[in-house]
C-alpha cells in the first residue's frame, strides 16, 4: 500500500520555468512533510519541509503548498535551472515515529 | 552541517557471501539510525530502525536474519547482508537522527552488486 502518492513520474521544464510536483496522502496521522532532492548515486538531501498547521512555506526558489482538507501538498520550483535536474521525493512522517515514508519520486529535467 | 558517511560507497560481491555496510554520524550522536533500500529508479523503502544498544526494528517483509543490523555506538550502525544473492543488489542508504525535532541526515548511499 502506497501511503504517499507522487506525480508526475517525470517532468521536463524549460530553464526559467516553474516546476510543480504533487503529492497526496491518506494517513491523517502524518504531521510532517519534507521534500528531498537526490542526484544520481547520492543520498537524498532535505530541500524544504512543512507541518500541517501552515498552508505555504517558501525558501528561496522553493515553495511548498499544503492543503490539509484535501490531504495534498506540492513543491514549486520557481525559475528552474539546469542544476535543479534531479529526482525529487516527497515524504511524510507519522506522529510519534521518526522514520519517513517516501513518495515514488519525480525525475525533473530542466532544459537549458 | 551535519555529516553522515557510509562505507563502502560501492561493493561487488559473489553470491552467497556476506557484506557489511557502515553508517557513521561524523559530528553528532545519533541514538536512532534508519536503513533504507532503493532499487533503480524507485523510491526509498524503509528496511529497519536501528536504536543504539538495542535490537533493530524491522519493517514488514524484511528478513531480520538476512539483514543484520548492529548499532553498537551513538555514531555507528552497521548493516550486514548475509548470504547475498543477485536480488539483493540495490542502493542502501542510511539516515541518522540527532534527536532534534524534524531533523534527519542521510548518508551518501552504498551501491551493492551481487554477481
Amino acid at each position: 500500500q502506497q501511503q504517499v502518492k507522487q506525480s508526475p513520474q517525470s517532468l521536463i521544464v524549460q530553464k526559467g520555468g516553474i516546476s510543480i510536483i504533487n503529492c497526496a496522502y491518506e494517513n491523517t496521522a502524518f504531521d510532517y512533510f519534507p521534500w528531498y532532492q537526490q542526484f544520481p548515486g547520492k543520498g537524498p538531501a532535505l530541500l524544504i519541509a512543512i507541518r500541517p498547521d501552515v498552508s505555504e512555506k517558501k525558501e528561496g526558489r522553493f515553495t511548498i503548498s499544503f492543503n490539509k482538507s484535501a490531504k495534498q501538498f506540492s513543491l514549486h520550483i520557481m525559475d528552474s535551472q539546469p542544476g535543479d535536474s534531479a529526482t525529487y521525493f516527497c515524504a511524510a512522517r507519522q506522529t510519534g515515529r521518526r522514520a519517513l515514508t517516501f513518495g515514488s519520486g519525480t525525475r525533473l529535467q530542466v532544459q537549458p | 552541517g551535519a555529516v553522515v558517511s557510509q562505507h563502502p560507497s560501492w561493493v561487488i560481491c559473489k553470491s552467497g557471501t556476506s557484506v557489511k555496510i557502515e553508517c557513521r554520524s561524523l559530528d553528532f550522536q545519533a541514538t536512532t539510525m534508519f536503513w533504507y533500500r532503493q532499487f533503480p529508479k524507485q523510491s526509498l523503502m524503509l528496511m529497519a530502525t536501528s536504536n543504539e544498544g538495542s535490537k533493530a526494528t524491522y519493517e514488514q517483509g524484511v528478513e531480520k536474519d538476512k539483514f543484520l543490523i548492529n548499532h553498537a555506538s551513538l555514531t555507528l550502525s552497521t548493516l550486514t547482508v548475509t548470504s547475498a544473492h543477485p536480488e539483493d543488489s540495490s542502493f542502501y542508504i542510511c539516515s541518522a537522527d540527532p534527536g532534534v525535532p524534524d531533523t534527519q541526515y542521510f548518508g551518501p548511499g552504498t551501491r551493492l552488486t551481487v554477481l
